[in-house]
């Protein structure tokens, strides 16, 4: 059962770059069966999807973010990352990662989610 | 844009259905999928590929889609299906991914 775990910073100063790690276990992050997602929800609100990447680096970053994010993948640690720049306090958030079932589209669907990492954008 | 939009809410009596719609033009090209967020939780896929159900979820929870909408159907709603609940799709050309505004279950 592939198991997923956010870390990263949990307060970034305004302007600074935001950057999470997520730690893939139970799967292979080069498994060409999955693209690998992150979606986050600011506190009391809805899900927003950030973007997806597959294993041979292609990303497929939202429109709204595309300007400020870049995904990568590590597969000798079997990671992948998101770094968010210029951050404001708009982007304080609790972060997920996903797996996500390749099906017509290049995003797949977010059919295994971490727990979840809390970051705040605060001075 | 890419915008799927969900009622804020549904409410319920248990053992009713509880049906939440969700409309978007990319719904009429692509796969919608839906998502439980119980309160503290993260997300819990329940429905992909407009009908299809992971094993672990109730059957009592279905799917379907037609044209632009995706629904989400509970049958015989219970206190424990009470969550806000999400739908998901690729947009139109299957580059970007968008969620529905997300549809609080009440069941009481």
């Amino acid at each position: 059962q592939v198991q997923l775990q956010e870390s990263g910073p949990g307060r970034v100063k305004p302007s600074e770059t935001l950057s999470l790690t997520c730690t893939v276990s139970g799967d292979s992050i080069t498994n060409n069966r999955y693209y690998w997602g992150w979606i986050r929800q600011p506190p009391g609100k809805g899900l927003e999807w950030i973007g997806t990447l597959y294993y041979t680096g292609s990303s497929y970053p939202s429109p709204s973010l595309s300007s400020r994010v870049s995904m990568s993948i590590d597969p000798s640690k079997n990671q992948f990352s998101l770094q968010l720049t210029s951050v404001s306090a708009a982007d304080t958030a609790l972060y997920y990662c996903a797996r996500c079932p390749r099906d017509d589209s290049w995003t797949g669907y977010p059919a295994s989610w971490g727990q979840g990492t809390l970051v705040t954008v605060s001075s | 844009s890419h915008d799927l939009t969900q009622p804020p809410s549904v409410s319920v009596s248990p053992g009713q259905t509880a049906t939440i719609t969700c409309s978007g033009d990319a719904l009429s090209t692509k796969y919608a999928s839906w998502y439980q967020q119980k309160s503290g939780q993260a997300p819990v896929l329940v429905i992909h590929a407009d009908t299809k159900r992971p094993s672990e979820i109730p059957e009592r929870i279905s799917g379907s889609a037609s044209g632009t909408m995706a629904t989400l159907t509970i049958t015989a709603a219970q206190v424990e299906d009470e969550a806000v609940y999400y739908c998901f799709s690729p947009d139109s050309s299957g580059s970007h991914g968008a969620f529905g505004g997300g549809t609080k279950l009440t069941v009481l």
